[in-house]
């Protein structure tokens, strides 16, 4: 069965500091994908990166970075020099590969994230 | 370019009453989803669609519910005799049916039954 765990309800930092939001997921398959999506207070999901299982690089995209490590079953999201902007609530998702197409997304519970100024 | 649509945005509703929702996803996407999300939690899958032909129906799905995207364009999401329960705000998602390719979700549509 597919699972996945953010453990971080809800995380508070200064602008400026740098944050690392954790998850980590439970599947059987040997070929899936990771996402992660922000939910500004609009509340309408953007996604942000998705992510192979058989691509263990670390991503980075301007303050946002992602590491991912099979061996712990984690893909943590790292916001550095974080902004005001960057508040909202952040989920975690998997999908397992199938002939057919992906299997819908199964999300984390989330993790709020404040950042103030 | 147009990103995934939803109407309406909100609905307010007796116990009991019938509500439907609309969902347009991105014109070239094959693939439609429907998820509910409750206060705290995140998305939780409810059925999706390739084209017309609907592939998969969660658990969440009671009878009471019912989806629809008949010419494999538009979907709707009914709920009959709503309960207070159904409170939530629905999701819809599109993608394309390749593998690995990610879903764009729409702005959702917050249903309050009173």
């Amino acid at each position: 069965a597919q699972k996945v765990t953010q453990a971080q309800t809800e995380i508070s930092v200064v602008e400026k500091e740098d944050v690392t939001l954790d998850c980590v997921y439970e599947t059987r398959d040997t070929t899936y994908y990771l996402f992660w999506y922000k939910q500004p207070p609009s509340g309408e999901l953007v996604f942000l990166i998705r992510r192979n299982s058989f691509d263990e690089q670390n991503e980075i995209s301007g303050r946002y970075s992602w590491n991912f490590q099979k061996s712990t079953s984690s893909f943590n999201f790292t916001i550095t020099a974080s902004q005001v902007v960057d508040s909202a609530v952040y989920f975690c998702a998997l999908s397992e590969a199938r002939n057919s197409g992906n299997t819908p997304l199964v999300f984390g519970k989330g993790t709020r994230l404040s950042v103030i100024a | 370019d147009t990103g995934v649509s939803q109407n309406p945005r909100h609905k307010i509703t007796k116990r009991g009453q019938n509500v439907t929702f609309r969902c347009d996803p991105i014109s070239e996407h094959n693939r439609l989803y429907w998820y509910r999300q409750t206060l705290g939690q995140g998305p939780e899958f409810l059925t999706y669609f390739q084209n017309e032909a609907q592939l998969e129906k969660s658990r969440l799905l009671s009878d009471r519910f019912s989806a629809e995207r008949p010419k494999g364009s538009f979907s709707t999401l009914e709920i009959q005799r709503t309960e207070q329960g159904d409170s939530a705000m629905y999701l819809c998602a599109s993608s394309l049916s390749v593998e690995s390719y990610e879903q764009y979700f729409g702005p959702g549509t917050r249903l309050t039954v009173t």
